[in-house]
């Protein structure tokens, strides 16, 4: 049972335009939704979060978008640089834990 | 401020053989999460400690266990390593038991021959 779900397995964008990644969700008792940026035979890297009783977090060049009543969260990168290039996933968590449900991950190619 | 630490980095193991695999936390966080990533799973939750406490499992056989130390650091221990557990294992920190920010380390890539 996927209960966070990634439905591109790749994307591909030019530099300098957005980067959209989407993830939906199924369990409605998530309360967080975190992004990780990952490299090959790395530790993900936390990018931003965002709490359920929000629809919007940004930070610089990221936002967070949560849509509750879709279950759906998109992540936007303006503007996308080549060093963007990693494979991203969304995760949740519901409830008194940091237990994460990850997505099965988007690879992110930014083009020059 | 220095980051999660985790070793060894790289391990060989052979079928039958057990492993323990140690995470450092960033300074003062209390919370330490493990996780295995293989290209068939993805990405999954193996436990959760908090001061000590195991606070959350996941769906993994027996011969996955852990423990946290009283400085936060964690170990977690495979026993009767199988060919299916070549893996990247990660351990993740945090400041409490529900935070909004988790934050990973290097990992450690064990190899099961």
């Amino acid at each position: 049972d996927q209960q966070v779900k990634q439905n591109s397995p790749s994307l591909s964008v030019q530099e300098g335009r957005i980067s959209i990644l989407n993830c939906d969700y199924t369990n409605s008792m998530f309360d967080y939704f975190l992004w990780y940026k990952k490299y090959p035979a790395e530790g993900p890297t936390f990018l931003i979060s965002i709490s359920s009783i929000k629809d919007k977090n940004e930070d610089g060049r990221f936002t967070v978008f949560l849509n509750k009543s879709a279950k759906h969260l998109s992540l936007h990168i303006v503007p996308s640089q080549p060093g963007d290039s990693a494979v991203y996933f969304c995760a949740a968590s519901g409830g008194a834990t940091n237990k994460l449900i990850f997505g099965t991950g988007t690879l992110l190619a930014v083009q020059p | 401020k220095a980051g999660v630490t985790q070793t060894p980095r790289y391990l060989i193991k052979t079928r039958g053989q057990q492993v323990t695999l140690s995470c450092s936390p960033i300074s003062g966080h209390r919370s330490v999460s493990w996780y295995q990533q293989t290209p068939g799973q993805g990405l999954q939750f193996l436990f959760e400690y908090f001061s000590e406490t195991q606070r959350n499992k996941g769906n993994f056989p027996g011969r996955f266990s852990g423990r946290q130390f009283s400085n936060s650091r964690s170990e977690m221990n495979v026993s009767t390593l199988e060919l299916g557990d070549s893996a990247l294992y990660l351990c993740a920190s945090s400041l409490g038991y529900k935070s909004n920010e988790q934050f990973f380390g290097p990992g450690t890539r064990l190899t099961v021959l």
